[in-house]
């Protein structure tokens, strides 16, 4: 079956470090997303790609980054990890219609100390 | 800009009651509105969907139906059960750009 997988689950780093998430799918699926979810804010769009060497910013982009050179990974990095990033991130996909609903990953707990 | 509302939880009822989350929008053109819950420790998963006015998805007991009148799609489920204690959260895609509401916590008590 297709799936997206989202590795690592959980993750600490201190303040300061470079942390790349990293996230696969295997839907064959052109879109793809880096959302974040902290409690009162609901779910946050950080950047998302239409396809191949596509990368847009979200609403929430500034230190973090990403890069889409093939369909199946959209790596999420921060840059320099601030305590304010610690938060769970999801990783999406979808079709490329308008309709298509989005299939998410699993997460990944970030805590930064 | 696009925006969905959706009531705060938490949601605390127990088994086999009636459970309704309000859910209303604001989007220009015509979106496609979408309920995904979020069980403990996992992503989001889509749980029905609607495309245009007076679509009623449903899936797993839950119904939820679009109304373009009052710019609504309530989650409905006649019958909860302790397994549908989850985060309910309610979407909606226009021009490409999908918008989610803040989540409802529902908790289901045996």
């Amino acid at each position: 079956d297709a799936e997206i997988t989202q590795s690592p689950r959980h993750k600490i780093t201190e303040t300061g470090r470079q942390v790349t998430l990293a996230c696969h799918q295997t839907w064959n699926h052109n879109n793809m997303f880096w959302y974040r979810q902290d409690l009162g804010h609901g779910l946050r769009l950080i950047h998302y790609s239409y396809g191949v060497q596509d990368t847009n910013k979200g609403e929430v982009s500034d230190g973090y980054s990403v890069s889409r050179s093939n369909t199946e990974d959209l790596p999420l990095t921060l840059e320099s990890a601030a305590s304010s990033q610690t938060s769970v991130y999801f990783c999406a996909s979808s079709e490329f219609t308008g309709n298509s609903p989005l299939h998410f990953g699993n997460g990944t707990r970030l805590t930064v100390t | 800009g696009d925006s969905v509302t959706q009531m705060e939880g938490p949601v605390t009822l127990s088994e086999e009651a009636f459970l309704t989350i309000n859910c209303t929008y604001t989007a220009t053109g015509y979106p496609s509105l979408f309920w995904y819950v979020q069980y403990p420790g996992e992503g989001l998963q889509l749980l029905l969907k609607a495309t245009k006015a007076d679509d009623k998805g449903s899936n797993k007991g839950f119904e939820a139906t679009y109304r373009k009148e009052t710019t609504s799609f309530h989650l409905e489920k006649g019958s909860v059960q302790v397994s549908d204690s989850a985060v309910y959260f309610c979407a909606l895609i226009a021009g490409n750009k999908l918008t989610f509401g803040g989540g409802t916590r529902v908790l289901v008590k045996p």
